[in-house]
Formats: C-alpha cells, sequence, structure tokens
C-alpha cells in the first residue's frame, strides 16, 4: 500500500499564530483530502486537492503531486482549531496518515 | 441535505458477540466506505460499497463484513468480536467513487469487554 507521513506529529501553538502541517506520500494517487478531527472524533473534509492550491479562509493547502507531498497552512490560529489533522490519499482505496495533534492556546 | 448518520452511536458488547452497524449516506451518493479507528493503528480502511457491490477491501481477517442495500444504505458486521475491536467505526459516503471527496459520518464507537 501507499505510505503517508504527516509532521508534525503535536503542535502546540499560541493563538494567532500561523502553523504549515506537512504530508508526503510514497507513490502517485489519484486523490488527496484534508480533514480535521474535532474531540468528539467527526471528521470534517476540509480540502479535496490532488494538485495545486486551494485556500477556505484562513486555511489554505498546496498539493505537488510531482514530488509526492501536501501542505495545510493555518493562519491566524483559533482555540477552535485545535483537533487532529489528517491526510489521506487514495488510489483505489483511501490511505490515512497517523495525523498532526494541533493543540492551540488562548 | 443531511448529513452522513451512523447508528448506533455508542455500543457496548462482550468478546464473542457480533456487532452490526449502520451508516445511511448523504443522499444521492451510492458510494459508501468504512473504516476503523484505533490509538494504534489510526485508520484503516475495512472496504468499500458502490451500487450495492464490494468494490474495494483492506486487509481485515473475514469476521469483518459488511453489505450495501438498494438505496444506497450500508451495514457492517463484526463477528466472533475479539478485545481489539474497541474501536472507533467511521463511515464515509462519496457521490461517485473515492476519487470524489469523502464526507464522514461521527462514527459508532465500539467497546469489546
Amino acid at each position: 500500500g501507499i505510505q503517508v507521513e504527516q509532521s508534525p506529529p503535536d503542535l502546540i501553538l499560541q493563538e494567532g499564530a500561523n502553523s504549515t502541517l506537512r504530508c508526503n506520500f510514497s507513490d502517485s494517487v489519484n486523490n488527496l483530502q484534508w480533514f480535521h478531527q474535532n474531540p468528539w472524533g467527526q471528521l470534517i473534509n476540509l480540502f479535496y486537492i490532488p494538485s495545486g492550491t486551494k485556500q477556505n479562509g484562513r486555511l489554505s493547502a498546496t498539493t505537488v503531486a510531482t514530488e509526492r507531498y501536501s501542505l495545510l497552512y493555518i493562519s491566524s490560529s483559533q482555540t477552535t482549531d485545535s483537533g487532529v489533522y489528517f491526510c489521506a490519499v487514495e488510489r483505489g482505496k483511501f490511505y490515512f496518515g497517523s495525523g498532526t495533534k494541533l493543540n492551540v492556546k488562548p | 441535505k443531511a448529513g452522513v448518520t451512523q447508528t448506533p452511536r455508542y455500543l457496548i458488547k462482550t468478546r464473542g458477540q457480533q456487532v452490526t452497524l449502520s451508516c445511511s449516506p448523504i443522499s444521492g451518493h451510492r458510494s459508501v466506505s468504512w473504516y476503523q479507528q484505533t490509538p494504534g493503528q489510526g485508520l484503516q480502511f475495512l472496504f468499500e460499497y458502490f451500487s450495492e457491490t464490494q468494490r474495494n477491501k483492506g486487509n481485515f481477517p473475514g469476521r469483518f463484513s459488511g453489505r450495501q442495500f438498494s438505496n444506497s444504505r450500508s451495514e457492517m458486521n463484526v463477528s466472533t468480536l475479539e478485545l481489539g475491536d474497541s474501536a472507533l467505526y467511521l463511515c464515509a459516503s462519496s457521490s461517485d467513487d473515492t476519487t470524489d471527496t469523502q464526507y464522514f459520518g461521527p462514527g459508532t464507537r465500539l467497546t469489546v469487554l
């Protein structure tokens, strides 16, 4: 299967700070999504981004498919951004990374 | 449009029992995928159903099975439960196949005693 590595595994930020989360994958993929899992376990999809750059409010994502990585940018972080961020890639089926656990302190 | 729903939300079973979990996808979605999430193994793909046919399968033993009905609702069944089956089971739906955006339900938290 495809290996998906996310970094950093843990991140602590002060409210208002910016951050970059990285996702590396081991082979070409058809689909890449970023998700946020809230403390209750709900996975919310943030971006469907097999390639290119997208922005949604304070979040943006860039995928460079030829180099097999994706980046998720969070600007002006808020306490509600806390949770675990997952990258998932698809080639026939979905493979998830182990996530980045983000804690935004007030 | 209503989101993906899963029932029940919480379940406690004992070893050796079997369990059935249910997932109702977003209206109009035909693909349903199931995942198991545990602290040790993370999120792992179980299987995907599309138009009542299993299209993909993960690396889980045969105790894990599923099906999809004509209205796209899906069930997964785990027989002869083991302690290690304790997990959050997540269902996701997408419009056509896994290359589309996946939308997740709230999950069913299964505890095996």
